[in-house]
């Protein structure tokens, strides 16, 4: 069965850091997997998708990394704004997509 | 349309009370989803539905009962719940199986 860590849990930071966060997973036979952003009691906004066969993914001042022999993503945010604070989730997709608990990310002013 | 709607965005029920979650898309994708999140948690997927068929139950108990009425709409009917049923529930649809997901905005439900 798919497991899925993110690391951090939490992170705060003063706004204009670049930022990374982790996401680990246990079967490297995966189909895709996608960085989500939530805000309090809301649904998953899409920040980027990586197939498996795909090592990067840009949008904006956000870029995502997938090594799939190793299990790991990273999600890159560059000059954070306060209005990045949310919780990030990566879902795995092996089959049914699975998700980590999250990052929760506090960008102050 | 790029959207998943869900209705409605707020429910409080009793635990004898049938009440029903609707979802619904219009990008013509074949794959819809029904998930579970607690506060703070990650979701956990309930039902996968592909093609209008249901293909994936991950033990979710009777009183949660889907329905896939047709490629557009998927529905959760509710009933006999419990307290700890209290959630966010999210629906998310795909183009096909293992694609990207789209999510609506939830309905937060609450059982007294």
């Amino acid at each position: 069965k798919q497991e899925v860590t993110q690391i951090p849990a939490a992170l705060s930071v003063p706004e204009g850091e670049n930022l990374v966060l982790n996401c680990s997973f246990t079967d490297s036979a995966i189909y895709n997997l996608q960085w989500f952003r939530q805000d309090p009691g809301k649904g998953l906004t899409s920040l980027l998708l990586i197939q498996s066969s795909q090592r990067e993914q840009t949008s904006g001042r956000l870029n995502a990394s997938l090594d799939k022999s190793s299990g790991r993503s990273t999600l890159y945010i560059a000059a954070s704004q306060p209005g990045d604070s949310a919780t990030y989730l990566c879902a795995v997709n092996s089959y049914i997509p699975t998700f980590g608990r999250g990052t929760s990310l506090i960008v102050h002013p | 349309d790029t959207e998943v709607t869900q209705t409605p965005k707020h429910l409080v029920m009793g635990m004898t009370n049938k009440k029903s979650l609707k979802c619904e898309q219009h990008m013509g994708h074949r794959a819809m989803y029904w998930y579970k999140q607690k506060a703070k948690k990650p979701p956990e997927l309930m039902f996968v539905y592909s093609y209008e068929k249901l293909s994936i139950n991950e033990s979710v108990p009777s009183r949660f009962s889907p329905e896939c009425p047709n490629s557009s709409l998927l529905n959760l009917h509710l009933h006999a719940l419990q307290p700890e049923d209290s959630a966010l529930y999210l629906c998310a649809s795909s183009q096909g199986d293992n694609e990207k997901l789209f999510f609506g905005s939830g309905t937060q439900l609450s059982v007294l």
